[in-house]
């Protein structure tokens, strides 16, 4: 079975900094990963994905993660962060198998001026 | 705009109540996917159709049935509604099914009052 875990349901930061949201897998499958962000009374949007290609994965809006095996991790980051990137941030997983996604609880970002 | 459209956008209701949400997939997508969104369960996944077919059941109560019609919109019926089916429904589609790497489209959600 699959699982996410996001560790801090809410994480602060000021304007200009260093964003990191962590997402721990498990998978007894190689998995695809997704990073989704929602809008205060928005649907989801996808950020960026994690397909068995490059480990380093770009996405829209300046953000980035990074896939460790050896971790199961697959943790966002954006070196600068925006007030308009205050949002809630969703890590799921999918494997090949037919399985459907398996979202994490999710991580609330606060941008501070 | 994700292209995938649901409605209504909110929806308030009684106690023992019936509703209908839909959803029409982003063109060309064959597969939708129904997830309930609240505070304290997160997003938790319901069901899956693919073309049609039933894929995959999540955490969906009896009381609750969906269906994919052949345009491949589809419906989220809820039944014999409780305070605690208060919820934002959200549908999403992809293109695929199974082994892909489509990923989910979203759409704005609908969300479920039940007073």
């Amino acid at each position: 079975a699959q699982s996410v875990t996001q560790l801090g349901s809410h994480v602060s930061v000021s304007e200009g900094a260093l964003v990191l949201l962590r997402c721990n897998y498990s998978s007894s499958v190689p998995p695809y990963l997704f990073w989704y962000v929602q809008y205060p009374n928005q649907g989801l949007q996808l950020l960026l994905k994690y397909t068995s290609a490059a480990t380093l994965v770009k996405g829209i809006n300046g953000f980035e993660a990074e896939f460790k095996k050896s971790e199961t991790s697959f943790h966002l980051t954006k070196p600068s962060a925006h007030m308009s990137d205050a949002a809630e941030y969703f890590c799921a997983v999918r494997n090949n198998y037919g399985q459907n996604f398996v979202f994490g609880p999710g991580t609330r970002l606060s941008v501070l001026p | 705009d994700s292209g995938v459209t649901q409605t209504p956008k909110h929806l308030i209701t009684a106690t023992g109540q019936r509703v209908t949400l839909r959803c029409s997939p982003r063109s060309g997508d064959l597969s939708v996917y129904w997830y309930q969104q609240s505070l304290d369960q997160g997003l938790q996944f319901l069901i899956h159709y693919y073309n049609g077919e039933e894929r995959a059941k999540g955490n969906i109560l009896e009381r609750f049935s969906a269906q994919q019609f052949p345009d491949l919109h589809s419906e989220l019926n809820l039944s014999s509604l409780e305070l605690g089916d208060s919820a934002l429904y959200f549908c999403a589609s992809s293109a695929g099914q199974g082994a892909d790497t489509y990923e989910q489209y979203f759409g704005p959600g609908t969300r479920l009052t039940v007073t």
